[in-house]
């Protein structure tokens, strides 16, 4: 069965970037399925961030797409997340998670990131 | 950006009560509703996908039903471990958008 699993910097300074991996097992990231990054924050809730497909198209939440980019590597069976000049307003737990048919299934366990200096 | 509004935002109940938590939408989803569980620490969990198919391994006394606007999520004999938050999200449109959540407790 597919597991995920976020890894990444827990503290980012604010005007920083915030980068994030999510390492794929179970199956590979070069199947037909989308693979998605969802945030949950005590003040907005669970928030959509963007996806990325197995082949490498992107859509992203129109209230972060001019500071996100989410990335791909097949090799690695990996995908990423990057989201630039951050603010407190992006503290959060960031989950990874599999786009099957409008669902998010499975999630990885999430991963706390502090924008703080 | 469809919004969706659950109630209660939080319930108190009983071991073996049946509840009852809604969501509505601030438009017409057809069926593309979905609904988690979340307990403290974790990662939400798929329950219900497409408003009333119930994700395999999910106990059958938790059901959905809704079309439209309006949705419920109810489970039929409440157990010690069903006590969570619970979520539900659209998928009808980008962005996905989830509900505020219900926090299900004693």
């Amino acid at each position: 069965q597919v597991q995920l699993q976020e890894s990444g910097p827990g503290l980012v300074k604010p005007s920083g970037t915030l980068s994030l991996t999510c390492a794929v097992s179970g199956g590979s990231i070069s199947s037909s399925n989308w693979w998605s990054w969802v945030r949950q924050s005590p003040g907005k809730g669970l928030e959509w961030i963007g996806e990325i497909s197995h082949s490498g198209s992107t859509i992203y939440n129109p209230s972060l797409k001019s500071r996100l980019t989410i990335s791909e590597d097949k090799s690695k069976n990996k995908f990423s997340l990057k989201l630039i000049s951050v603010t407190a307003a992006d503290t959060a737990v960031y989950y990874c998670t599999r786009v099957l048919i409008g669902t998010f299934d499975p999630w990885g366990q999430g991963t706390l990131v502090t924008v703080s200096s | 950006d469809i919004q969706l509004t659950q109630s209660p935002s939080s319930l108190s109940a009983s071991v073996g009560d049946r509840v009852t938590i809604t969501c509505r939408a601030s438009q017409s989803i057809s069926s593309y509703l979905n609904w988690y569980q979340q307990k403290p620490g974790k990662a939400p969990k798929l329950l219900i996908y497409a408003a009333s198919n119930l994700q395999s391994g999910v106990p059958s006394r938790f059901s959905g039903s809704g079309y439209g606007t309006d949705f419920t999520l109810t489970i039929s004999s409440l157990q010690p471990e069903d006590f969570a938050t619970y979520y539900c999200q659209q998928s009808y449109s980008t962005p996905a958008t989830f509900g505020q959540g219900t926090r299900l407790e004693i």
